[in-house]
């Protein structure tokens, strides 16, 4: 609906192992961002992208890495899995100061 | 530094009572951006409201309304008649602009939990 698309939707893995994430939109927001959320910290952000291989830090950036190759992918990847990082993992897209439309999410376990 | 404050964890009402959620912001802009997501149980997101901080008019939306005061940076939600449906987790956002790179980003409160009980 918002177009955005984010993969896988569920994922298990062991600690230690990359994990990389994938948000795709067909919108052409110059905005994405990577957002993870666990109980009782709400939204939290994790890196963003402002175009084409322009990226910031956001709150909860350490341990993760992204990548934006193309207007319309917006990678996250875990170089190696901790179990801190199971959580929900939530991608959005905006223009500047708009809201946000939300992927539906990637549920992560890693045990 | 910039911050919401959603100091309600947790709110349960019987249908049809009104209830008002409270957000409480922060920020050293002049120009911002507040805004509402609901989050149902089902897990998606979905945007309620923006109001920029040149607007201090009240909205109303149906059962929704919005009351913004900038002389108490508050922002709060109100919900009259509540309905079964109503009961999600409301989260108030801020929109703000890097200092390092001029770019913006959003910063999220903890979130309330609504629990509307037929």
């Amino acid at each position: 609906d918002a177009g955005i698309t984010q993969s896988p939707r569920h994922k298990v893995t062991e600690t230690g192992t990359p994990v990389t994430l994938r948000c795709h939109q067909t919108e052409n927001h110059r905005y994405m961002y990577w957002y993870r959320q666990d109980p009782g910290h709400g939204l939290r952000l994790i890196h963003y992208s402002y175009g084409v291989k322009d990226t910031d830090k956001g709150e909860v950036s350490d341990g993760y890495s992204v990548s934006r190759s193309k207007t319309e992918d917006f990678l996250l990847t875990l170089e190696s899995a901790t179990s801190s990082q199971t959580s929900v993992y939530f991608c959005a897209i905006s223009p500047v100061n708009q809201p946000q439309h939300f992927g539906d999410g990637t549920r992560l376990s890693i045990l | 530094a910039q911050k919401v404050t959603q100091a309600q964890t947790e709110i349960s009402v019987v249908e049809k009572e009104d209830v008002t959620l409270d957000c409480v912001y922060e920020t050293r802009d002049t120009t911002y951006y507040l805004f509402w997501y609901k989050q149902p149980p089902s897990g998606e997101l979905v945007f309620l409201i923006r109001r920029n901080s040149f607007d201090e008019q009240n909205e109303i939306s149906g059962r929704y309304s919005w009351n913004f005061q900038k002389s108490t940076s508050s922002f709060n939600f109100t919900i009259t008649a509540s309905q079964v449906v109503d009961s999600a987790v409301y989260f108030c956002a801020l929109s703000e602009a890097s200092r390092t790179s001029g770019t913006y980003k959003y910063i999220f409160g903890t979130g309330t939990r609504l629990k509307v009980l037929a």
